[in-house]
């Protein structure tokens, strides 16, 4: 158990649906990263939380949004999902924005969309 | 835009041999990332690499970084099955707050 939770492990759902993927950081991290991996796109940056704020964002579509909450944990929401949305989420963490330690992944959500 | 290039994608090889894969990287950065990711699993960090001239070894798995040529390398010694795995090499944007992953070195060895 790496200490990054992520819920749920697995995901079926259907296209224009939204769902809401769940990420707790390891205890003491602060940041929160997300990432989409694909067979084709491999591990593509979404966005970077700290302490509640946005810090970065990448490729990360507009039916596509996050949010870190006071207690740290994160959630990802996908509306109006298409069949190419689906894919391994991986959350990470770390204690600072800018980690000399690493970043802990979790056990990832595997969201097929069909 | 910070790229990271991996080298080769794929690889197989046999168990005793000697192999190294490559991580070149685009922009200015002191900071990489080794990690491993079984089929189906997360990823399991193994090396952090702060500094140019870092280098660290785990094993038969030895990561060095040369932040003047922006490349690292992930040397296997002495190749063995339970190796075979994906490495990614990771690299922090910097002032972007972005950790960027190369594409992966999908690594079967042959026993």
């Amino acid at each position: 158990d790496s200490g990054v939770t992520q819920t749920p492990k697995h995901l079926i759902t259907a296209t224009g649906q939204r769902v809401t993927l769940r990420c707790s950081p390891r205890s003491g991290d602060l940041s929160v990263y997300w990432y989409q991996q694909s067979l084709d796109q491999g591990l593509q940056f979404l966005i970077h939380y700290y302490n509640g704020e946005e810090r970065a964002k990448g490729n990360i579509l507009e039916r596509f949004s996050a949010q870190q909450f006071p207690d740290l944990h994160s959630e990802l929401n996908l509306s109006s999902l298409e069949l190419g949305d689906s894919a391994l989420y991986f959350c990470a963490s770390s204690p600072l924005a800018r980690s000399g330690y690493g970043y802990t992944f979790g056990s990832g959500t595997r969201l097929t969309v069909v | 835009e910070l790229k990271v290039e991996q080298n080769p994608l794929f690889l197989s090889m046999q168990e005793g041999k000697n192999y190294t894969i490559y991580c070149n990287y685009s922009t200015t950065s002191d900071r990489l990332y080794w990690y491993r990711q079984d089929p189906g699993k997360s990823l399991e960090s193994l090396f952090v690499l702060l500094s140019n001239g870092a280098v660290k070894q785990e094993g038969r798995l030895m990561a060095s970084l040369d932040t003047k040529a922006r490349l690292s390398t992930l040397h296997i010694t002495a190749a063995v099955h339970d190796l075979s795995a994906t490495y990614f090499c990771a690299v922090d944007s910097g002032r972007d707050d972005k950790i960027i992953f190369g594409k992966g070195t999908r690594l079967h060895i042959l026993p």
